[in-house]
């Protein structure tokens, strides 16, 4: 198994640029989670999908976030427009289930750097 | 909202000596689990807790979840290189919000 899947690995961008990331689950997972890390604010939980569905987007910062899950092997997050305080890393993980008790596998993150 | 508190921040030992960290919680859990995100490197999942008083072993690590499932500790006996990283405990919080600690900070002189 190939993991979860993220692209890019790292976007430098400029302030008032749209920035794209993209995620992969594990093929046959039901869950999804995007997570936003920084130094200040540690790891943050944005927003959550069971069965391509969002169940939990409290944690998205504003409306200049935004994320799809369009079918269960694709999800993206978008930031538009993008700001310095956006610069931060971003993963993505999947579970079997639901978020309770279920192991979450992350991948290897996107470093996004806004100038 | 319910919050965990995870203590020590940083923890700086020599090879060979002993490492514990601690998450507390004002309100009971249902969960809790732990992970492990080397430098550079994403979270991974090491275990899970459950039960009230519950003790858990993976060779060098023992994971505890506190009778009144409010706190849980990670102890790892003999550290080595291997073991550097950050360490970071996970809750839910209400039905279905996941919340991380803030992490501790593992570093080793070898």
């Amino acid at each position: 198994d190939a993991g979860v899947i993220q692209s890019p690995r790292h976007e430098v961008t400029e302030m008032g640029q749209e920035v794209t990331l993209r995620c992969k689950p594990i093929s046959g997972h039901n869950s999804l989670f995007w997570y936003r890390q920084t130094m200040m604010r540690g790891l943050e939980l944005l927003i959550y999908f069971n069965n391509n569905v969002p169940i939990d987007d409290s944690g998205m910062p504003e409306d200049r976030f935004s994320a799809k899950m369009p079918n269960a092997s694709f999800s993206t997050l978008k930031i538009q427009p993008s700001e310095p305080r956006d610069s931060a890393v971003y993963f993505c993980a999947s579970s079997l289930g639901g978020a309770g008790t279920d192991t979450q596998y992350f991948g290897p993150g996107t470093r996004l750097t806004v100038l | 909202g319910q919050q965990v508190m995870q203590i020590p921040q940083y923890q700086h030992v020599q090879e060979g000596e002993d490492f514990t960290t601690y998450c507390n919680s004002s309100t009971t859990l249902s969960n809790i689990q732990w992970y492990k995100q080397r430098p550079g490197g994403h979270p991974v999942f090491l275990i899970q807790l459950v039960k009230s008083g519950e003790v858990k072993k993976q060779k060098r690590l023992t994971f505890q979840f506190g009778e009144a499932k409010k706190n849980s500790s990670l102890h790892i006996t003999a550290t080595q290189t291997t073991d550097v990283g950050t360490y970071f405990c996970r809750i839910i919080q209400g039905a279905q919000k996941l919340v991380f600690g803030q992490g501790t900070r593992l570093t080793i002189n070898p």
